[in-house]
């Protein structure tokens, strides 16, 4: 049971390039989240999903797009990366909305936009 | 919406002492709490969490956290820590069926 698993683990970018961020859930859970991590900034929510075909924007949205086209993968998009998206990139899962039984998180992106 | 402040940063502390990370929040009729565990270059694993009941809930590995609900705090402690425990340490509070929010987190260092 591998839980939550993200793709790729690390990766360089140029500024103005794009790129797809994966993630999958073997659980059947209902609920995706994505959020970012900034030293000194804890956790910020970048979008989320309450079922396969729906999407709804975060705390910080902006220079991101997501897609859930299949219950089992979330996916999030940089259309333009910017130096300012330089971060760690973590997917989360859970089978209540909010994660009342607890989020289960995948290992994590790291992303730098040079 | 939730505010959550974690007081302290960063806590050094020496094995086999012990240790509190502090959490405060923003006071609110109902809400959930909960501790996660970041080891590092991993992702955050749930280390415990309180939804009702009694005020102090515990950890498989030492760790326990109570709720007081008059200081609106969830503060987290152990009475001793091994040098495993480094890690970094957030505190989430949800309202209701709201998305929870984390607090800045507390890098826990454990010297031998």
């Amino acid at each position: 049971n591998a839980g939550v698993t993200q793709t790729p683990k690390f990766r360089v970018l140029k500024t103005g390039q794009s790129m797809t961020l994966l993630c999958a859930q073997d659980m059947n859970h209902e609920y995706m989240y994505w959020y970012r991590q900034d030293p000194g900034m804890g956790l910020r929510l970048i979008h989320y999903s309450v079922g396969e075909g729906t999407t709804a924007k975060g705390e910080v949205p902006d220079g991101y797009n997501v897609s859930r086209l299949k219950k089992q993968n979330f996916l999030l998009g940089l259309e333009s990366a910017a130096p300012s998206q330089t971060s760690v990139y973590f997917c989360a899962s859970s089978s209540l909305f909010g994660g009342l039984e607890g989020y289960t998180f995948g290992s994590g992106t790291r992303l730098t936009v040079v | 919406a939730q505010s959550v402040t974690q007081l302290d940063s960063q806590v050094p502390v020496f094995e086999e002492a012990p240790v509190e990370l502090r959490c405060n929040y923003s006071s609110s009729v109902s809400v959930y709490l909960f501790w996660y565990v970041q080891y590092p270059n991993q992702g955050l694993q749930l280390l415990l969490k309180y939804l009702s009941g009694s005020t102090l809930v515990e950890s498989i590995n030492g760790f326990e956290a109570e709720f007081n609900k008059s200081q609106t705090s969830f503060h987290l402690r152990k009475p001793s820590v091994h040098i495993s425990d480094t890690a970094e340490y957030f505190c989430a509070v949800q309202k209701g069926s709201y998305i929870p929010t984390f607090g800045r987190g507390t890098s826990l260092i454990v010297h031998p």
